[in-house]
């Protein structure tokens, strides 16, 4: 059984370059999240996305980010415009369902994005 | 908004010692409470949660949390490391869905030898 698969697991953008990050969620997940990782931070929640809905992006940069979860393929994250601000690790995570509790999170081993 | 502090960036502990990482917690209302354990270069896995009932809960792994509502706490213990527990561990608290959840900096251990 296949678990969250992101790639690149590495990737390097020079400043003004687009980074797009990949996300497939587990086998019959339909919810997806995207989570940045700071050193010594934690991770921030960013944009919770089900098959081409935006649910909730209250953590998404207001410029520049933007998230996709289309019907067919995997969940998108793309940052245009790359800064040095923006290195950090991106993960997501995937879930079967939102219910009233909460439905396990399942993550992936992230992409560290990296800006020269 | 609920929050989430953990005072520890960095314990060290010996092989065999007994572990305590602090975990606190900010939330008006009863709060869904989890640790998580990232291995280098790895994604988060869910170690225990916490949503009602029993303030001990046991774990994968051996470990185990008390909710102690009085302290706002939710401390991560377990009775012997092992050295593959080094590892860094996220405590995060949550209002009752994933988009809500909040996590802590993190705590960073180190197993000697």
């Amino acid at each position: 059984n296949a678990g969250v698969m992101q790639n690149p697991r590495h990737l390097v953008r020079r400043r003004g370059q687009e980074a797009r990050l990949r996300c497939s969620p587990m086998k019959g997940h339909s919810h997806v999240y995207w989570y940045r990782q700071l050193p010594e931070e934690g991770l921030k929640f960013m944009v919770y996305l089900q098959k081409e809905n935006i649910i909730d992006e209250s953590g998404m940069p207001k410029e520049r980010f933007s998230a996709e979860f289309p019907k067919e393929g995997p969940s998108i994250l793309r940052i245009q415009q790359v800064v040095r601000g923006d290195s950090a690790a991106y993960f997501c995570a995937s879930s079967p369902g939102q219910g009233t509790h909460y439905s396990p999170l399942h993550f992936g081993n992230g992409t560290r994005l990296t800006v020269t | 908004a609920q929050s989430v502090t953990q005072p520890d960036i960095h314990i060290t502990v010996s092989e065999g010692a007994s572990l305590e990482l602090r975990c606190n917690y900010s939330y008006g209302a009863t709060p869904y409470l989890f640790w998580y354990v990232q291995s280098p270069g790895q994604g988060l896995q869910l170690l225990l949660k916490y949503f009602s009932g029993d303030t001990l809960v046991q774990g994968i792994k051996g470990f185990e949390a008390e909710f102690k509502r009085s302290q706002s706490s939710f401390n991560l213990r377990k009775p012997s490391v092992h050295w593959s527990d080094a590892a860094e561990y996220f405590c995060a608290v949550g209002a009752g869905n994933n988009n809500d959840m909040r996590f802590g900096a993190g705590t960073r251990l180190t197993v000697k030898p």
